[in-house]
């Protein structure tokens, strides 16, 4: 079955850096985009960004050019880098396989929090 | 982006009674070389992440009570708790995942009147 297992959450000051892991299991894992979703107190529930399994990204406009998504497929592993980490990026992050038009279903990971503050 | 609207944004309803939330997008999101409607509904509690009740806007997924069922096409769709329980008490959110960037409703929060 689907495991995708996300790592990597921590406090981290207004400014600073932090990157998550997501490892996944379960499916083959090369064959599929990889979504990270985030929760905040601001804005609920936002898309953040989607890498597909060549490889191009896409970003929601309220992080681009500061989280940046990348994986690893021989490990399985898809990371999102985290720069200039501000108080509104606060939240939980999901990790989740895309299911693609054709498919029944995403699969969400458990999430991790991320808490920027000073 | 496709924009998902939720109604009503909260309601209480008395045990043992109907409870249903609706969610409008502001495109279709039937996919029409399969027939289906890419939409989700999602059960959040109090500290949790969210749990998938539903896919393809009416499929259940696999151990969800059948109390929860879905319905609706195109852009028009409705989330039913036949009989609300206690366990039920919750923030529901529609979601599609008919484009590459998700889109979430504003979510509904479900109280026992």
């Amino acid at each position: 079955q689907v495991q995708l297992v996300e790592s990597g959450g921590s406090v981290v000051q207004p400014g600073g850096s932090l990157r998550l892991s997501c490892a996944a299991s379960g499916f083959t894992f090369s064959a599929y985009g990889m979504h990270w979703v985030r929760q905040t107190p601001g804005k609920g529930l936002e898309w953040v960004t989607l890498i597909y399994p060549n490889g191009n990204e896409k970003y929601a406009d309220s992080v681009k050019g500061r989280l940046t998504v990348s994986r690893d497929n021989s490990k399985n592993m898809v990371y999102l880098q985290m720069n200039s980490l501000r108080t509104e990026d606060t939240g939980v992050y999901f990790c989740v396989k895309d299911c693609s038009l054709g498919g029944d279903r995403d699969h969400w990971g458990q999430g991790i929090l991320v808490t920027v503050s000073s | 982006d496709i924009v998902m609207t939720q109604s009503p944004d909260s309601l209480a309803v008395a045990l043992g009674e109907r409870a249903t939330i609706n969610c409008k997008s502001s495109q279709s999101i039937l996919y029409r070389s399969n027939n289906k409607n890419y939409l989700a509904w999602f059960q959040q509690k109090s500290g949790q992440p969210p749990k998938l009740l539903i896919y393809w806007a009416s499929t259940r997924e696999s151990g969800v009570p059948d109390r929860f069922s879905g319905s609706g096409s195109g852009t028009d769709f409705t989330l039913t708790i036949s009989s609300l329980q206690p366990e039920d008490v919750a923030v529901y959110y529609c979601q599609q995942y008919y484009t590459s960037s998700r889109t979430f409703g504003q979510g509904t929060k479900v109280e026992i009147k």
